[in-house]
């Protein structure tokens, strides 16, 4: 099977621009997490969507959204960039079921100027 | 939503000898405790994990220990190699035992295996 996808991988933006990152899952999958990494403050949980519903919502401003797809490809948004959005932003595909083993993406890095 | 706590920070250990890295939580409810190794330049992948109806689970080099009443659990490496040197991350689910993949991770210990 292939693996989890990530488009795309590097980006760079001015403050108060926005953003859309994509993530393709593993086949089958049906779960789609995404962290923020920063050397700072490590891997932080943004959000996770399931079957086309955010499940969870980890403690990040309203500026960061997202979506998921029928295919459960899913997409995020960061709205009106702040310097301290620059990080890689990684997201993880599961079963779906709950405590499943989550499959990473490559990232994307993002850097905003 | 959990909060995880890892130390030490840095670790370096001489080839052969072993690591350990500790792990804190403080949500009851969790019930599945993952370690993901990440090299440097490249995605995070589980290693090993653990659910909480077990107290130890083993894989060759690798071992995980999970104490439920003192909510901390532990990765042991024996043997170090070369290879082993990465940055290590617990993890512990984000809504405990709440029923979704979303994890909160601890700040990751950086294993560094002198020759």
């Amino acid at each position: 099977k292939a693996g989890v996808t990530q488009t795309p991988r590097y980006l760079i933006k001015t403050r108060g621009q926005q953003v859309t990152l994509s993530c393709s899952p593993i086949s089958g999958h049906r779960s789609v997490s995404w962290y923020q990494q920063t050397p700072g403050q490590g891997l932080q949980f943004l959000f996770e969507y399931f079957s086309e519903t955010q499940r969870n919502k980890g403690n990040f401003p309203g500026r960061f959204s997202g979506r998921q797809f029928s295919n459960s490809r899913s997409e995020m948004n960061v709205s009106t960039l702040e310097l301290g959005d620059s990080a890689l932003y990684l997201c993880a595909s599961s079963l779906g079921g709950a405590n499943n083993e989550q499959f990473f993406g490559p990232g994307t890095r993002l850097t905003v100027l | 939503g959990e909060n995880v706590e890892q130390h030490p920070s840095t670790l370096s250990v001489q080839e052969g000898d072993s690591a350990v890295i500790k792990c804190t939580y403080s949500d009851s409810a969790s019930n599945y405790f993952p370690w993901y190794k990440q090299e440097l330049g490249k995605r995070p992948q589980l290693i090993i994990d653990i659910r909480s109806n077990v107290g130890e689970k083993k894989d060759q080099r690798i071992a995980v220990t999970l104490n439920k009443t003192a909510k901390h659990f532990s990765l042991h490496i024996t043997e170090t190699q070369p290879e082993d040197s990465a940055v290590y991350f617990c993890a512990a689910p984000y809504l405990g035992g709440g029923g979704a993949d979303g994890l909160t991770f601890g700040k990751g210990t950086h294993l560094i295996i002198q020759p």
